[in-house]
């Protein structure tokens, strides 16, 4: 997946417990992303990040955080899961250095959430 | 709320025909337009973008796009049993990180 490494890949969890989900890159993308992807609801972006320590809120962002504090990694971070949050998750970068590079998105394996 | 639209499906054609998926979206600033291919339990992929009206060919792929009726379609010819697949649009701005948004997919079954 074109370097692009998600884990873990597969996790049950209880409800309440944090979770925390790692991106890891060896593109050097300027631009990462979170998405949930649901049956009826396609892919929803949680959170995006452009640079180290630069993030920001896409559509479905509550009862989710992020960090970047290097290029390499984004972490997705449940405070207290929740089974709403049972789906998988893809892990996003993006190039940018073209004008409509930024939306040119590569797609991690994912990493499947269970929350009981 | 961007709202991007396919029709589920599940759409079935037999080995070597034309498979036409469709796909419309709400927001006419749209700039960016994109196809991408999930097979079962795997992540998407890029096959097609498109940024311009008409058509674009990609071997056994076709996009075509018209923003005067906000809808952009993928041909895929001499459809093969590895074309089996859930195919999703997704619509954004010309650059930006934030405002790509993706239909729900449609899923393809090619018939041997």
């Amino acid at each position: 997946d074109a370097g692009i490494t998600q884990s873990p890949r597969h996790k049950v969890t209880e409800t309440g417990t944090p979770v925390t989900l790692r991106c890891h890159q060896t593109e050097n993308h300027r631009y990462m992303y979170w998405y949930r992807q649901d049956p009826g609801h396609g892919l929803r972006l949680i959170h995006y990040s452009y640079g180290v320590k630069d993030t920001d809120k896409g559509e479905v962002s509550d009862g989710y955080s992020v960090s970047r504090s290097k290029t390499e990694d984004f972490l997705l971070t449940l405070e207290s899961a929740t089974s709403s949050q049972t789906s998988v998750y893809f892990c996003a970068i993006s190039g940018g250095q073209e004008l409509s590079g930024a939306n040119v998105l590569t797609f991690g394996a994912g990493s499947r959430l269970t929350v009981l | 709320q961007k709202e991007v639209e396919q029709n589920s499906g599940p759409l079935s054609v037999p080995e070597g025909a034309i498979a036409s998926l469709n796909c419309t979206y709400s927001d006419r600033g749209s700039q960016s337009f994109f196809w991408y291919r999930q097979y079962s339990g795997k992540s998407p992929e890029l096959i097609m973008s498109i940024y311009s009206n008409g058509d674009k060919e990609d071997g056994r792929f076709t996009a075509q796009l018209n923003k005067a009726s906000q809808y952009v379609s993928l041909l895929i010819r001499d459809s093969q049993p590895s074309d089996s697949a859930t195919y999703l649009c997704a619509v954004g701005l010309i650059t930006g990180a934030n405002n790509l948004f993706f239909g729900t997919g449609t899923r393809l079954t090619v018939i041997p």
